[in-house]
């Protein structure tokens, strides 16, 4: 199992630019989640989908954060317009039972 | 004040030391407990997983918890190098990867040769 696949690794963008964020969970997971992680925050839930159903967005910072999930092999998540305060590393994980296994992250930086 | 707070570190310690790392909560409904370790630039891994009061042993690591007081413990006997990561706890109410995990801010944690 290749576990859970994210890209890109970095990304590096100008503020006011779309980011697009893709993550691809370990097959057989039900459940998909999106973390931000920053050092002042720590790790933040932003949003996560069971089925492929959105349940819970309440972390998702604004409306310029969106995510998708049209099947079960791959996800998205979108900033748009981006701005430099959206630096930080996203995690996506994905379950099935109890235990999460997280990628390897996509780090972005937004100048 | 957060749910779960864990020092941040970082703690510096000679290889074959023993770690201790700790979290307290304040949420007394939180039963399933875990320790996720992070290394640079990679995603966190499941360490440990461990339901309500009492410990939990798997090779150097031992994972304490302690309901009465909110108060969790991940233990490293022999500390390596290789134990250089951060180390986060992680908590929720049910078992079911649907209830979400609260975790910690981690702790950076250094083994020096």
């Amino acid at each position: 199992d290749a576990g859970v696949i994210q890209s890109p690794r970095h990304e590096v963008t100008e503020m006011g630019q779309e980011v697009t964020l893709r993550c691809k969970p370990i097959s057989g997971h039900d459940y998909l989640f999106w973390y931000r992680q920053t050092m002042m925050r720590g790790l933040e839930l932003l949003i996560y989908f069971n089925n492929n159903v959105p349940i819970d967005d309440s972390g998702m910072p604004e409306d310029r954060f969106s995510a998708k999930m049209p099947n079960a092999s791959f996800s998205t998540l979108k900033i748009q317009p981006s701005e430099p305060r959206d630096s930080a590393v996203y995690f996506c994980a994905s379950a099935r039972f109890y235990g999460y296994t997280f990628g390897s992250g996509t780090r972005l930086t937004v100048v | 004040q957060k749910e779960v707070e864990q020092d941040p570190g970082p703690l510096s310690v000679p290889e074959g030391a023993i770690v201790s790392l700790n979290c307290t909560y304040s949420n007394s409904a939180f039963q399933y407990f875990m320790w996720y370790r992070q290394y640079s630039r990679k995603g966190p891994e499941l360490l440990m997983y461990t339901y309500s009061s009492g410990n939990k042993e798997d090779g150097r690591f031992t994972a304490q918890v302690d309901k009465s007081s909110k108060y969790i413990s991940l233990f490293i006997r022999d500390s390596q190098p290789s134990d250089s990561a951060t180390y986060l706890c992680a908590m929720r109410k049910n078992n079911n990867a649907g209830n979400m995990l609260t975790f910690g801010g981690g702790t950076r944690l250094m083994v020096k040769p």
